[in-house]
């Protein structure tokens, strides 16, 4: 199974602050990875797929990168509604697909 | 407007069953695969299932394969998730979601807000 470790756990940001989330697999995913947004109260958002790529309707202030191993989700200007928990996922070992254990970006 | 609603969670003895419905709107079951995603409380998503639009291919996790089974109904507005032999480990809220049908399956796009199952005696 691939393992997603996202880090770090918590992030603590100032609004208008960027922040950078971190996400690791213990295998080669080449880009076949993405990322959900988790607001309190509400389901899962897909933020990016395909590693870099935004999904419908999601702000140019969020940004991912990475191939292979390391992917990184940067989030620029951070905005209230930022504040959430954030999951990695990849789909590589598809029709398998595994989910990180999240990170929760809290305001500082 | 796409919609996933979830229902038929509850309380369950352990070794018992139940049956989750999940009810889309906004687009056809024969159009896009749908999967089944479970989150138990401090834990984080673990896919369970997933159904392919024309319904000959599913796919199950390790941890249900053997136990649970997705099936539609004949109108295919309603999938199912029947759950058999239930563990204490199967507590969790339980979503349905939508494949994205981006570059390749296995992105979700659109999520139910859950159903919470609890399996305890």
């Amino acid at each position: 199974e691939v393992v997603l470790t996202q880090s770090p756990a918590t992030l603590s940001v100032s609004p208008g602050e960027g922040a950078t989330l971190t996400c690791r697999a213990s295998q080669n995913v080449y880009d076949y990875l993405a990322w959900y947004q988790r607001r309190p109260g509400q389901s899962p958002r897909l933020l990016i797929y395909g590693a870099s790529k935004r999904a419908t309707g999601i702000p140019a202030r969020f940004s991912a990168s990475g191939s292979g191993t390391d992917f990184t989700l940067t989030i620029t200007n951070l905005e209230a509604e930022d504040f959430a928990v954030y999951y990695c996922q990849q789909r590589y070992s598809w029709p398998t697909i595994t989910f990180g254990q999240g990170t929760r970006l809290e305001i500082k | 407007q796409v919609q996933l609603v979830e229902s038929g969670g509850g309380v369950v003895q352990p070794g018992g069953s139940l049956r989750l419905s999940c009810v889309i709107s906004g687009f056809s079951l024969d159009d896009v695969g749908i999967h089944w995603v479970r989150q138990a409380a401090g834990k984080g998503l673990e896919w369970v299932a997933y159904r392919d639009d024309d319904g000959t291919s599913i796919f199950y996790g390790d941890s249900v394969k053997g136990r649970f089974s997705v099936s539609t109904d004949n109108s295919k507005t309603t999938l199912y998730l029947q759950m058999s032999s239930l563990r204490s480990d199967d507590t969790a809220v339980y979503h349905c979601a939508k494949d994205a049908a981006l570059d390749w399956n296995g992105y979700l796009d659109s999520w139910g807000q859950g159903t919470l199952v609890i399996v305890s005696s």
